[in-house]
């Protein structure tokens, strides 16, 4: 169980441009789905959190307007990036969750951005 | 504020010798604690996690994981490393207080195997 899909894996964009990535949970409902940026040779950063059908609560330093989290049903969830820029090129990874019994272990396979 | 650190950047470690990746944590309560692989371009695959009970946590490919309270670590450990362990490890620290059940990752430790 716990199989997530995200896509696409990599995405080449103009600057200006914007961006949406999906993720879904395909056998599991996910209460709670997290986004993360990485950026090369770097750790994970929490972006922002959301709950279905509420607004997604974004870390500090994490522009709202930017990216954009709609979390419509329990089994899908996308991030839109606004009017991309180059310094916007990460790997952006998904996790949704159901809850402690499988608490921080599904994640996404990532999406990598390049604004050119 | 709960935070990871992983003091090793990169390892490097022959094929067939034993491993261990250091991981010390910081949290204001009993934590929820996770060691995870990454290869290159790829999302994160749990190896072990320690939620309660056994300290000595057992985990797949052969890991293990040890939680030790008094000194706040949490260090992944293998018996005898293969060269397709070669990747990028993240030691996470959550919980469910405050934020929710968000997961601090630590900054990662590259390890490079030699055959």
């Amino acid at each position: 169980g716990a199989v997530v899909s995200q896509h696409p894996s990599r995405v080449i964009c103009k600057s200006g441009t914007s961006v949406k990535i999906e993720c879904r949970s395909l056998d599991f409902q996910a209460t709670t789905m997290f986004w993360y940026r990485q950026f090369p040779k770097q750790s994970l950063m929490l972006m922002a959190t959301s709950n279905e059908g509420s607004k997604a609560t974004y870390e500090q330093g994490v522009e709202k307007d930017k990216f954009l989290i709609n979390h419509a049903s329990l089994t899908l969830s996308t991030l839109t990036v606004t009017s991309a820029h180059p310094e916007d090129s990460s790997f952006y990874i998904c996790s949704p969750t159901r809850g402690e019994v499988d608490y921080g272990y599904t994640f996404g396979s990532g999406t990598r951005l390049t604004v050119v | 504020a709960q935070s990871v650190t992983q003091p090793d950047i990169h390892i490097t470690v022959s094929e067939g010798a034993s491993l261990e990746l250091r991981c010390n944590y910081s949290y204001g309560a009993t934590p929820y604690l996770f060691w995870y692989v990454q290869s290159p371009g790829q999302g994160l695959q749990l190896l072990l996690k320690y939620f309660s009970g056994d300290t000595l946590v057992q985990g797949i490919k052969g890991f293990e994981a040890e939680f030790k309270r008094s000194q706040s670590s949490f260090n992944l450990r293998k018996p005898s490393v293969h060269w397709s362990d070669a990747a990028e490890y993240f030691c996470a620290v959550g919980g469910l207080t405050g934020g929710g059940n968000k997961l601090t990752f630590g900054t990662g430790t590259q390890l490079k195997v030699e055959l």
